[in-house]
């Protein structure tokens, strides 16, 4: 089973409409990170998550809202979904580094949203 | 302002011959600099960690390194399996966020 899994995969939605993406993880990380990946533009950070209590606004979080529901479970929310939010969309988690030692993230796989 | 340059944007090789993708950053104290696999439709795949200048990581036929201000990931004699996106993040001890850039486009031709 894969460690970091987001739902739904695909998703078209229309223009106002309020979505919500899940991400749940097994792997007993605390961090956990939304982005989303344009061509040409790379990934960038939406919000992110050190553990349950604590939110931090990305790099874009403009249109967006999250959920840190429990250490594993994180959900990214568009109240009202606008044509130009169309992308890829991706959870990461990390763990928290001992030392600095490995601070790397992994990704899940991804969900394509199309809002029309 | 943290930011990362990757380049060049695109690369074709033929099966077998070597080369190098750059990775440029600007960031107010390195934490670590990272390097992903992505392939068509999946999420980035985790491929090293560089702290300090100097620091050298190598796995099959990838080997990043890093200076101060700029990050090499060379491929010796690649295979078609090799062909993926490549992206590059870094990390400041200021503030906790990743910053990527646009990744290279590898492509080896059989």
């Amino acid at each position: 089973d894969a460690d970091v899994t987001q739902t739904p995969r695909n998703r078209i939605t229309k223009t106002g409409k309020r979505i919500m993406l899940e991400c749940s993880q097994t792997k007993g990380h605390d961090r956990m990170y939304w982005y989303r990946q344009d061509p040409g533009l790379g990934l960038r950070l939406i919000y992110y998550s050190f553990d349950v209590k604590d939110i931090n606004k990305g790099e874009i979080s403009d249109g967006y809202s999250v959920s840190r529901q429990a250490q594993a479970k994180f959900s990214l929310s568009l109240e009202s979904a606008i044509p130009n939010q169309t992308a890829l969309y991706f959870c990461a988690t990390s763990d928290r580094s001992s030392g600095g030692a490995r601070n790397e993230q992994f990704f899940g796989p991804g969900t394509r949203l199309t809002v029309l | 302002e943290d930011q990362v340059t990757q380049s060049p944007e695109a690369l074709r090789l033929q099966e077998g011959e070597s080369s190098s993708l750059n990775c440029s950053y600007t960031v107010s104290g390195l934490r670590g600099l990272f390097w992903y696999r992505q392939d068509p439709g999946k999420g980035p795949e985790f491929l090293f960690t560089l702290y300090s200048a100097g620091e050298e990581k190598e796995k099959e036929r990838l080997k990043a390194t890093l200076t101060k201000k700029e990050s090499f990931l060379h491929i010796t004699a690649p295979k078609p399996e090799d062909s993926a996106t490549y992206l590059c993040a870094v990390q400041a001890f200021t503030g906790n966020q990743f910053y990527f850039g646009t990744g290279t486009s590898l492509t080896v031709i059989p």
